[in-house]
């Protein structure tokens, strides 16, 4: 049984870049959430997307997008990158029915670093 | 808003011993989960266990259990026979029962001594 996957593990881009990051859910959840976690501090919620559509966002400017596929997989999209967007982005999975709805299982993160 | 506090940024623990980390949080909401979750150096975020807050019966997961008191609004993590394991950052996270995002703590990291 699959869990949370994300890729790329590792990214370095330049200010001013456009990233796009993502994102495969658990097997069985089509709810995914996307949360930015910066050093030394807990992870912050930017979106959840569940039938293709966003349904609740954090505190986070417009450069930050996403997109869910009719397969559950997402994308995560910063554009004209800052400083200030290195961090760690992690992305979680849940499912809309059944047992354990509220519970969010991580995927291992990608890291991002802008110079 | 809903907020999170962990007042603890690093705890150690001598192999075998107990502990306890300390969360609380602050809502007006009265029906809503509580997470404890482990990040490891290798930075998977894992779930340690989740308590509903309708539910008196403190959750237990093998060595780890919960104190919840609901209206002190506090949510600590006892984690008996400490293991090398164990040793990572543990966060505290609430949702409200319909809601649809983690709110997280700042973290605590667990140190464990062999």
């Amino acid at each position: 049984d699959a869990g949370v996957t994300q890729s790329p593990t590792h990214l370095i881009k330049t200010r001013g870049q456009q990233v796009t990051l993502r994102c495969s859910p658990k097997s069985g959840h089509d709810t995914v959430s996307w949360y930015q976690q910066a050093l030394g501090q807990g992870p912050q919620f930017i979106f959840q997307y569940y039938e293709e559509e966003e349904r609740q966002r954090g505190n986070f400017p417009d450069r930050f997008s996403g997109h869910q596929f009719p397969n559950y997989s997402s994308e995560l999209n910063v554009n004209a990158l800052l400083l200030g967007d290195s961090a760690l982005y992690l992305c979680a999975s849940s499912p809309r029915a059944g047992e354990a709805t509220e519970t969010q299982y991580f995927g291992p993160g990608t890291r991002l670093l802008v110079l | 808003a809903q907020t999170v506090t962990q007042s603890q940024p690093e705890m150690s623990v001598q192999e075998a011993e107990t502990v306890t980390l300390s969360c609380t949080y602050d809502t007006s909401e009265s029906d809503y989960y509580l997470f404890w979750y482990k990040q490891p150096p290798s930075r998977q975020m894992i779930l340690v266990i989740r308590q509903e807050a309708y539910k008196q019966q403190n959750a237990t997961e093998n060595r780890f259990s919960v104190n919840f008191q609901k209206a002190a609004k506090s949510f600590s993590l006892k984690i008996s026979d400490s293991q090398l394991g164990d040793a990572a950052m543990y966060f505290c996270a609430y949702r409200i029962q319909y809601g649809n995002k983690l709110v997280f703590g700042a973290g605590t990291i667990l140190r464990v001594k062999s």
